[in-house]
């Protein structure tokens, strides 16, 4: 079966300070699709990152970095030098990549507050 | 690329009460589309997707129902309301490219009081 835990509930950092939300996943498909979503406090999911499960580099995106290693099952996200606009929830997600049904498996979430 | 609708943003219904939420996608065709209810403080639960007009999957039971009555249009039903139905409804839609990703429209805020 397929899962996803996010054992970090709630998170709070200072601006300016790294943070890294966890994201562990379980799988027995070969192909598959990783993601990560956030949740502001608007409620509207924005994308953020697809990883597919054969492309392991790690990708960064302005203070925003990903790190994919399948030998742990993790995808974890890195925020560096925090700022209060990324206070979120933050959703990682699974997906089976030979479905064409494209249902996500989510992550409880983590929320992340950020103060000034 | 995709642009998707949903109305009411808000609402607020007595137990018993029917409801109808709407989602309206724009800037595709024959698209996936999914509805998740998200109670407060929770994560996202699946409650419907459908592959295509008509086509309905049930993820959990509950007392609600899905419709997709035209290829961009997904609707999310219920002809009694209970307070377990309070929560905050996304609709998503899947991007055609098959990757799975998903965009989530703006939600709708469901309180049953």
């Amino acid at each position: 079966a397929q899962k996803v835990t996010q054992a970090q509930t709630e998170i709070s950092v200072v601006e300016k300070e790294d943070v890294t939300l966890d994201c562990v996943y379980e799988t027995r498909d070969t192909t598959y699709y990783l993601f990560w979503y956030k949740q502001p406090p608007s409620g509207e999911l924005v994308f953020l990152i697809r990883r597919n499960s054969f492309d392991e580099q790690n990708e960064i995106s302005g203070r925003y970095s990903w790190n994919f290693q399948k030998s742990t099952s993790s995808f974890n996200f890195t925020i560096t030098a925090s700022q209060v606009v990324d206070s979120a929830v933050y959703f990682c997600a699974l997906s089976r990549g030979s479905s064409n049904t494209g249902k996500l498996i989510f992550g409880q979430g983590t929320t992340l507050q950020v103060k000034p | 690329s995709q642009t998707i609708h949903q109305w009411p943003a808000t609402l607020v219904q007595p137990v018993g009460s029917p409801l109808s939420l709407e989602c309206t996608v724009e800037g595709t065709s024959n698209p996936n589309l999914y509805w998740y209810r998200q109670a407060a403080g929770r994560g996202l639960q699946l409650l419907f997707y459908s592959v295509g007009i008509g086509q309905i999957s049930s993820e959990v039971p509950q007392n609600l129902s899905a419709s997709r009555p035209q290829d961009r249009q997904f609707i999310l039903s219920s002809k009694k309301l209970l307070l377990s139905d309070s929560g905050f409804y996304l609709c998503a839609c899947l991007r055609g490219d098959f990757t799975d990703t998903q965009y989530f429209g703006p939600g709708t805020r469901l309180t049953v009081l």
